[in-house]
């Protein structure tokens, strides 16, 4: 099974501020790394497919990068409805697996 | 619009069955790859199974052998057999739609969630 590792666990950040969160696979996933934000009691979005492409709907301030082990989503600049739970997700084969989660949160 | 809306949680004692039901509208089932994903209280998301368009599943090496995922296309609904509980299944379980037809895109449509509770 692949393994996904996400960092850090939590973090704290003000509005306005550019956020990174980083995961990384056990082994090589080409670019089949989806992101999802979720906030408490709701079901997940998502947010990145593929490891670059943007959600339909999902503001250009969220971004994805990264290919075969290691990959990054990118806040340009925090909102305030932007403090959620975020998870990476790999797609490049079964078990699917998700990472442990980054916590965003406001300072 | 697409909607997903699952139904059939509740609680349920150790060793007890349950199915859990996934209605969709505005999505066809059938032609889609559909997975379950569940969360602990308090804890990430875990995939438990999914359900290609053709009809081949797959599962969490945690629930093999205990949980089937199906479907009945003439009621557009999907479902997830969950037998032999066990107190660790106790989570919120997500039914979602793969993307663009395919197992590699992200989940794009979810349900609300139904709440499993394994307790005696």
């Amino acid at each position: 099974d692949i393994q996904m590792t996400q960092s850090p666990s939590s973090l704290s950040a003000s509005v306005g501020d550019r956020v990174t969160i980083t995961c990384r696979a056990s082994q090589s996933i080409s670019t089949y790394l989806n992101w999802y934000q979720q906030k408490p009691g709701k079901a997940p979005d998502l947010l990145i497919y593929a490891a670059s492409r943007l959600q339909s709907g999902v503001p250009s301030r969220f971004s994805g990068s990264g290919s075969g082990t290691d990959f990054s989503l990118t806040i340009s600049s925090l909102q305030p409805e932007d403090f959620a739970t975020y998870y990476c997700q790999q797609s490049y084969n079964t078990p699917l697996t998700f990472g442990g989660g980054t916590k965003v949160e406001i300072k | 619009e697409a909607q997903l809306v699952e139904s059939g949680g509740g609680l349920i004692q150790p060793g007890g069955s349950l199915r859990l039901s996934c209605a969709a509208s505005g999505i066809t089932v059938s032609i889609n790859y559909m997975s379950w994903v569940r969360q602990a209280p308090g804890k990430g998301l875990e995939w438990v199974s999914i359900i290609y368009s053709g009809g081949t599943t797959y599962y969490a090496d945690s629930v093999k052998g205990r949980f089937i995922i199906s479907r009945d296309n003439s009621k557009n609904t999907l479902y997830l057999q969950m037998n032999s509980l066990r107190a660790e299944d106790t989570a919120g379980y997500f039914c979602a739609r793969h993307d663009y037809g395919d197992y590699r895109y992200g989940l794009g449509v979810w349900g609300q969630g139904t709440t499993v509770t394994v307790s005696s």
